[in-house]
């Protein structure tokens, strides 16, 4: 099973500022990889898949990069809306699998 | 539009089989490269797939809980039916009906998700 970390944990951030979450997995998985953004009581929403792609009516400030092992999401200018939960997945094998989840927090 | 809504019991007891239904609409599981899957999600935790059925009605199913899964479809009543055999405490969980609209196992369409506590 592929294992996926995400850090950090948690990120206490200000609206306006750029961010960087972060999403390692424990083999390569070439660019087989998605992001979702959760906020509280709701479903996940589907951000990123293919590792850099936006999904249908996602924002343009939300970008992804990557392959192989390492992938980054950038929020280029935090909004208000933003302050959620993020989990990045993987599809090149199965299982598929998660990461445990990045929180963004107001600061 | 695409919807997905999981049904279900809200609680069940130690050792029982739960039965959870999603009913899909604005899309046909007959369409080539649909997919539509569980995943859930303990309190506080993060998510974990479970089981995820084809167009072609091939089937995948989380290794870590295989012999207590079974995905089916109903192409007639645009539904999903997941059963776990043997559900515990540590089961509870949000379970959330997904669907994959694509070549590869990303979820674009996800249910509102419906919470089960196993407790007796």
């Amino acid at each position: 099973e592929i294992v996926m970390t995400q850090s950090p944990a948690t990120l206490s951030v200000s609206p306006g500022e750029r961010v960087t979450l972060s999403c390692r997995a424990s083999q390569s998985v070439t660019s087989t990889l998605a992001w979702y953004q959760q906020k509280p009581g709701q479903a996940p929403r589907l951000l990123i898949y293919a590792a850099s792609t936006r999904a249908t009516g996602i924002p343009a400030r939300f970008s992804g990069s990557g392959s192989g092992t390492g992938f980054t999401l950038t929020i280029s200018s935090l909004q208000s809306e933003d302050f959620a939960i993020y989990y990045c997945q993987q599809y090149n094998n199965w299982p598929l699998t998660f990461g445990q989840g990045t929180r963004l927090e107001i600061k | 539009q695409i919807t997905l809504k999981e049904s279900g019991p809200t609680l069940v007891k130690p050792t029982q089989t739960l039965t959870l239904t999603c009913t899909f609409s604005g899309f046909s599981l007959t369409t080539n490269g649909v997919g539509v899957g569980w995943i859930r999600q303990p309190p506080g935790k993060a998510l974990e797939w479970l089981a995820l059925i084809y167009w072609d009605d091939d089937k995948r199913y989380n290794p870590s809980l295989k012999s207590r899964l079974t995905i089916i479809r109903d192409i007639s009543e645009n539904q999903v039916v997941l059963t776990m055999t043997n559900m515990d405490p540590v089961d509870t969980a949000t379970y959330y009906c997904v669907r994959r609209f694509s070549t590869k196992n990303w979820f674009d369409s996800w249910g509102q998700g419906t919470l089960v506590t196993v407790s007796s």
